[in-house]
């Protein structure tokens, strides 16, 4: 059965730098998706993905974050300059159509020093 | 106030017991999604609703829209059942999902 990957799975940076969460989505779907879930807490939409352009943001995902597809492939978030409190595992999503079931990736854990 | 509010919060049971877990929200929406997070982290999809009933295997979820509450129901329910799962729904008009807190369930043999 098809899945969605995500590399790395743990990351450890240092506070300030440039991490870059990469994943596969499943081939024909069209939607992309990033959430974070900070340890103990519930999980969060970050950022909506669709035709190369985001269509949806929520709050948390301000300047420091950006999210691009590029290569046709991988599906990729950036964190400009890593905080404390990005500290959180990120799940990349996809889904077909605009309307159905999301699937997850097994999500990367980024550690911010 | 949570958009989606989630109870028990934690759930202990002896393996067999019938399982329930309920899900309440304040917003108007196009879905409702079940899912389970694995004690490693991964999340698995288990149904998407916006009316009626659905059943896979031992689960059944149920969702009545007028009174904005769902529920998720476990039969015959098993160790390897111990989870958390989540109630998550897309609110209308938007693209991502709005999650619950979840629901940690333990099934003891």
């Amino acid at each position: 059965e098809p899945e969605v990957t995500q590399t790395p799975s743990h990351q450890v940076t240092q506070m300030g730098q440039e991490v870059i969460l990469r994943c596969v989505p499943i081939s024909n779907h069209l939607y992309f998706y990033w959430y974070r879930q900070i340890l103990g807490q519930k999980v969060e939409f970050l950022v909506s993905f669709y035709n190369n352009e985001i269509s949806e943001k929520s709050e948390i995902f301000d300047d420091q974050f950006s999210v691009e597809r590029p290569d046709g492939s991988n599906f990729t978030l950036k964190i400009r300059s890593t905080k404390l409190e990005d500290s959180a595992m990120y799940f990349c999503a996809t889904q077909r159509t605009g309307e159905g079931t999301q699937y997850f990736g097994p999500g990367t854990r980024l550690t911010v020093l | 106030k949570n958009e989606v509010e989630q109870s028990p919060q934690n759930l202990t049971a002896q393996e067999g017991e019938f399982i329930t877990i309920n899900c309440s929200y304040s917003v108007g929406i196009s879905a409702l999604h079940w899912l389970q997070q694995h004690p490693g982290g991964g999340i698995v999809s288990l149904f998407m609703l916006s009316s009626g009933k659905k059943k896979h295997g031992r689960l059944i979820a149920t969702i009545n829209i007028q009174e904005k509450h769902s529920s998720l129901h476990i039969t015959a329910s098993h160790p390897r059942d111990s989870a958390v799962y989540i109630c998550a729904v897309m609110k209308r008009g938007a693209d991502g999902l709005t999650f619950g807190k979840g629901t940690h369930l333990i099934i003891q043999p």
